[in-house]
């Protein structure tokens, strides 16, 4: 299972962007790269995932560089209710994504 | 549509005793895994159903832990004895079994374990 590293913890502002980039050096060909967010005493919950490129929906984007060496989770004006971890995960459909540690991210007004 | 649910949300309980999760997938969902995060360590993977059959229970720590799906709808994951160090929070997640490759997991809250 691929690797993934990212920042331990972000700080931000209400209404900034924020990207959160992960590294994944060792991603295999058939892996998708996909992003979650937890807050405090719930479960993860799935923001986006994508395979190469850039991928958009109503929450975040992801960006995909050519060798998908990396990815970058970007989220458009943050409100302070996005204050929560999140995690990169890099696998297949079925396999068993591993979480790392996340980045904590603390959105203030 | 009702998502993830997990019971009990909390559990308290003495070392030796016996403790059974329940996880209830969304309806339809064919894939059921089971994680856990001990106090302080990331999110570890324990085991992965397709329907009732365990694919994958790589992750399971030790024989103490015992999971079930009979009839592949709810589950069941039973640590027994439970030890000092299964205190955690246990979460569930599922995922239909389509033939789109897509790590799109639906998580319960978790169930937190206390064993003292």
């Amino acid at each position: 299972l691929a690797k993934t590293t990212q920042p331990i913890s972000m700080d931000s502002y209400e209404g900034q962007e924020v990207n959160i980039t992960c590294s994944h050096n060792n991603i295999a060909t058939n892996d998708y790269i996909t992003w979650y967010q937890q807050f405090p005493s719930q479960g993860p919950r799935f923001i986006i995932q994508g395979y190469k490129t850039k991928v958009t929906n109503e929450v975040a984007s992801l960006f995909i560089p050519a060798d998908r060496k990396s990815s970058t989770l970007s989220l458009p004006r943050v409100s302070l209710s996005d204050t929560a971890v999140y995690y990169c995960l890099v696998g297949t459909g079925y396999s068993t994504l591993t979480f790392g540690k996340g980045t904590m991210l603390l959105v203030s007004p | 549509e009702a998502g993830v649910t997990q019971f009990p949300s909390h559990s308290v309980i003495e070392k030796g005793q016996t403790v059974t999760l329940r996880c209830d997938p969304i309806s339809g969902h064919d894939n059921l895994y089971w994680y856990r995060r001990v106090m302080g360590k990331e999110i570890k993977f324990l085991l992965h159903f397709v329907k009732e059959s365990k694919q994958d229970e790589s992750g399971m720590p030790n024989n103490r832990f015992l999971a079930e799906r009979t009839g592949g709808t709810y589950s069941t994951l039973k640590v027994q004895p439970a030890e000092l160090e299964d205190s955690g929070v246990y979460f569930c997640a599922s995922s239909p079994l389509t033939g789109e490759n897509t790590g799109e997991l639906f998580f319960g809250e978790g169930s937190r374990l206390t064993v003292l």
